[in-house]
């Protein structure tokens, strides 16, 4: 079993939903990341937390430690958010390294 | 402030070749790290180090790979002998001082290595 875990996958939309991307993690941690991963290749930190929630934009992040998870959530979802989001955490005491979900694949569409 | 650099972008060796990938940490970033996405996988760490000093190599395969950071110029990590296994994308991110609870990582765009 993967220390991180995200659902779904693969998560296709229409412009305007509300996504929700879920991470969960069976390690003790210091912070998680969220990062976005375009179709180039290019990665982008989204968010750093270690408690409650952050938002940027259209972007609102949320971590609860003692479930154990995180949720990233996009509102009013547009093309240009078409990306593969990842999920990583930094686990206590390991100065920072970080160990990643496997990512979850959004498409949004017209 | 430029962001994290990494060149090159593209790479094309031949097995048994070596590869040289160098990563420019941002300005005043004294922390860097190596990860490996292989083909279809996710993201993988490699190495941690800071000037100088390698902190934790516990990525990195046991033969072939170094990696080093020195006091001046910009990370390298080296494949010697490449296979075509080795054929991945590698990320170098960079971050400043560690904090307690860790420090948000900047990525640079990649090195894109194809073994042929």
């Amino acid at each position: 079993k993967n220390e991180v875990e995200q659902s779904p996958q693969n998560l296709t939309a229409q412009e305007g939903e509300f996504i929700t991307i879920n991470c969960s993690y069976s390690v003790g941690i210091s912070a998680l990341h969220w990062l976005q991963q375009h179709p180039g290749g290019g990665i982008v930190s989204l968010f750093m937390l270690s408690s409650g929630k952050k938002k940027h934009g259209r972007l609102i992040a949320t971590i609860n430690i003692q479930e154990k998870h995180s949720s990233l959530h996009i509102t009013a979802s547009h093309p240009r958010d078409s990306a593969v989001y990842i999920c990583a955490v930094t686990h206590t005491g390991t100065a920072s390294k970080l160990t990643f979900g496997t990512g979850t694949r959004l498409q949004v569409t017209l | 402030n430029a962001g994290v650099m990494q060149n090159p972008r593209h790479l094309v060796r031949r097995r048994g070749q070596e590869a040289r990938l160098r990563c420019s940490p941002m300005k005043g970033h004294s922390h860097v790290y190596w990860y490996r996405q292989l083909p279809e996988e996710g993201l993988k760490f490699m190495v941690y180090l800071q000037k100088e000093n390698i902190i934790d190599e516990s990525g990195m395969p046991k033969e072939r790979f170094s990696a080093e950071f020195p006091k001046e110029g910009p990370s390298i990590l080296r494949i010697q002998q490449v296979v075509r296994g080795d054929s991945a994308a590698y990320f170098c991110a960079s971050s400043p001082q560690i904090l307690g609870g860790g420090n948000e990582q900047f990525f640079g765009p990649g090195t894109r290595l194809t073994v042929l």
